[in-house]
């Protein structure tokens, strides 16, 4: 299993909505990260988290709250969105490990639209 | 972080190699570079990566300058289903970051 499954895979919400965006892999990765993508721009890094540890946080605002119950699982808690926060968020994960065999694979993404 | 930068659109003919450049003028040399595509806002595809040494896999090739400061991916016959978004991408291992880069827009012509 090479997958990294991510829900919703949309999501519309208000300013005041309190939503959560889900992430899951199976694949024993120890290394797990959340991007944002707005439409013709690169996927921007948020947030890393490094066997269960938040270990990079790219100055996000704090209306993002993530959270790696386990090593399996990445959430992604949003309260109090704005419209320019609507964008494609990207999960992905990897081995965590030095050297070669350190790609990373990506979910397909949760289009959230903040109205 | 240190930026790659990349042509913002390149066309390649049906069959024909594609050659599409990175620049990454800043990366040290403990930082990999990845290559991935995205078709249509899916998720990105991993593609390959390299160190220092061209590498080669069934997908495509990596040439790496020797100063490191470029890089080159090559798909050697270009189908239509290869029309995506192609990133070139710096990884650094000590932190575990991926960091993209600008991308270029691949149209591939029938």
């Amino acid at each position: 299993d090479t997958e990294v499954t991510q829900t919703p895979k949309h999501l519309v919400m208000g300013m005041t909505n309190k939503k959560s965006l889900k992430c899951e892999q199976h694949m024993g990765h120890r290394a797990m990260y959340w991007y944002k993508q707005k439409a013709k721009k690169p996927p921007e890094l948020m947030f890393v988290y490094s066997y269960e540890k938040l270990s990079i946080n790219e100055s996000v605002p704090s209306r993002f709250s993530p959270e790696c119950p386990n090593s399996s699982l990445l959430n992604l808690h949003l309260h109090a969105l704005q419209p320019e926060d609507s964008a494609l968020y990207l999960c992905a994960s990897s081995q965590a490990i030095r050297g070669p065999k350190t790609e990373a694979f990506f979910g397909q993404g949760t289009r959230l639209t903040v109205v | 972080d240190a930026k790659t930068t990349q042509p913002t659109s390149m066309d390649c003919a049906e069959g024909r190699a594609a050659n599409l450049p990175c620049n990454h003028s800043t990366i040290s040399g403990n930082e990999y570079v990845y290559w991935y595509r995205q078709i249509h806002s899916q998720g990105p595809q991993y593609i390959i990566h390299g160190l220092k040494n061209n590498e080669t896999n069934e997908m495509a090739s990596l040439i790496i300058t020797e100063d490191r400061k470029s890089s080159t991916l090559i798909l050697p016959h270009a189908t239509l289903r290869d029309t995506a978004v192609y990133y070139c991408i710096e990884y650094t291992s000590g932190t575990y970051k991926y960091i993209f880069g600008t991308g270029t827009r691949l149209k591939v012509l029938a």
